[in-house]
């Protein structure tokens, strides 16, 4: 079984400023990593995946990660942020399987950025 | 395409009423599964089909039930609701293929149960 843990459930930030989302995960087996983002009221969005390869990620809307494996870590960074970046973000786990056994995804308890102006 | 697609938005049950909560994708996924949100929580898995015909448990299954007739749809019922059960449902599905580990996300039922 995995476990995900997202150390601040918010983080406020002033506009063109950078921020930092950490995210732990507890797991006995490898897994591939995500940071979905959810602006308000809407679904939630792929934001960037790590499967394997170069532990540095980039995804969407400037944003980019770090998977460090020896501390179990998946950070999300952007080095300045706009005002539509205000949205709740979710770090998750899936541990790879057979197809058969379907793609179950363990999400963080989010963390919810305030951009201000 | 639509993508997956949540019917309805916003739902008000009373105790021990019922009710079915419908996803529908159009991009021929094969994964499907139904997820909710509680504050602080996150998302937890509560069913999942890997396919038409088959439907497996997940995280948080009591209380609902599901079932896979076609690829398209994979609904969601309630039998009998309770305060615990209100909460934001997504449902959400994944490619068969090379990206099967991404999951797209309807937008959300909003479920108030009173």
């Amino acid at each position: 079984a995995q476990s995900v843990t997202q150390l601040d459930s918010q983080v406020p930030v002033f506009e063109e400023a950078p921020v930092e989302l950490r995210c732990n995960y507890s797991s006995s087996v490898s897994v591939y990593l995500f940071w979905y983002v959810q602006y308000p009221n809407q679904g939630l969005q792929l934001l960037l995946k790590y499967l394997s390869g170069s532990t540095l990620v980039k995804g969407i809307n400037g944003f980019e990660a770090e998977f460090n494996k020896s501390q179990t870590s998946f950070h999300l960074r952007k080095p300045s942020v706009h005002i539509s970046d205000t949205a709740e973000y979710f770090c998750a786990v899936s541990a790879p399987v057979i197809k058969a056994a379907g793609n179950k995804l363990t999400f963080g308890g989010g963390t919810r950025v305030l951009v201000k102006p | 395409n639509a993508g997956v697609t949540q019917t309805p938005k916003f739902q008000v049950l009373k105790t021990g009423q019922s009710m079915t909560l419908q996803c529908a994708q159009d991009m021929n996924h094969e994964y499907m599964s139904w997820y909710r949100q509680d504050p602080g929580m996150g998302l937890r898995l509560i069913h999942y089909s890997v396919g038409a015909g088959i439907t497996d448990q997940g995280e948080v299954p009591n209380g609902y039930n599901v079932s896979r007739s076609t690829t398209e749809d994979f609904p969601l019922r309630l039998l009998s609701a309770a305060p615990s059960q209100t909460s934001v449902y997504f449902c959400a599905s994944s490619h068969p293929g090379q990206f099967f580990y991404e999951q797209y996300f309807g937008p959300g039922t909003r479920l108030t149960v009173t």
